[in-house]
């Protein structure tokens, strides 16, 4: 089956220390992103990623970092810059045109 | 990007038909308006997608009046598992193999037996 794997689905971190977070698609789309949602709130862009070897800031990319190395993965670092990494991450890809985009089953953060 | 304002919240008990409306005054020419799903702990799940008009599939239809500054998704019949939050986003898709969409607050929809 096609789709986007995220891992892990939990992840627990000491406040100072960087986590990675996983995501990797297999439906071939050259577009991803990074998503952080807070409880009740809405989605909020991290960073996107058009094509391989480029990536773009979004909306909230302060204390993260990315890479695009591979069409397939595009892994999402938090940094101990990020003053308030806990959240539920989401990632996601698209083609473009009308097809809309496809989430993974997001990464839920807990910096303690 | 068009802004765009919907209900933070509505309320229905099962069987009923839920309308849900999306502001979008601001709307552009080549915007599309879409509509995605959400579960708790879960990513969006994309629903719906129209550019005028009615628009329907197996899940909802969409409803575009002449003037495109507002669309309505139409769930008929709810059940308990349709609770769920909904987002409206506005955006050019044809945009070849990049669209940068903005999602805002949604509607928290509870379906109640």
């Amino acid at each position: 089956d096609g789709g986007i794997t995220q891992s892990p689905k939990y992840l627990f971190r000491k406040e100072g220390q960087n986590v990675t977070l996983s995501c990797e698609q297999n439906l071939n789309h050259d577009a991803m992103y990074w998503y952080r949602q807070d409880p009740g709130q809405g989605l909020r862009l991290i960073y996107y990623s058009q094509i391989v070897n480029d990536f773009q800031k979004g909306d909230i990319a302060e204390g993260y970092s990315v890479s695009r190395e591979k069409k397939e993965s595009f892994p999402l670092t938090v940094t101990s810059a990020q003053k308030n990494p806990t959240a539920f991450y989401l990632c996601a890809s698209s083609m473009g045109g009308n097809y809309g985009y496809t989430f993974g089953s997001g990464t839920r953060l807990t910096v303690v | 990007l068009a802004k765009t304002t919907q209900p933070i919240s509505m309320d229905s008990y099962e069987g009923q038909e839920v309308n849900i409306t999306c502001s979008h005054n601001n709307i552009a020419t080549n915007d599309y308006i879409t509509w995605y799903q959400q579960f708790p702990s879960q990513g969006p799940r994309f629903i719906i997608q129209g550019y005028k008009t009615k628009v329907t599939n197996e899940v909802a239809s969409l409803f575009i009046p002449a003037d495109r500054k507002s669309s309505t998704l139409s769930l008929p019949r709810v059940s308990l598992s349709d609770t769920a939050v909904y987002y409206c986003l506005v955006g050019d898709i044809r945009t070849t193999g990049f669209q940068k969409l903005v999602f805002g607050t949604g509607t928290r929809l509870l379906v109640s037996p």
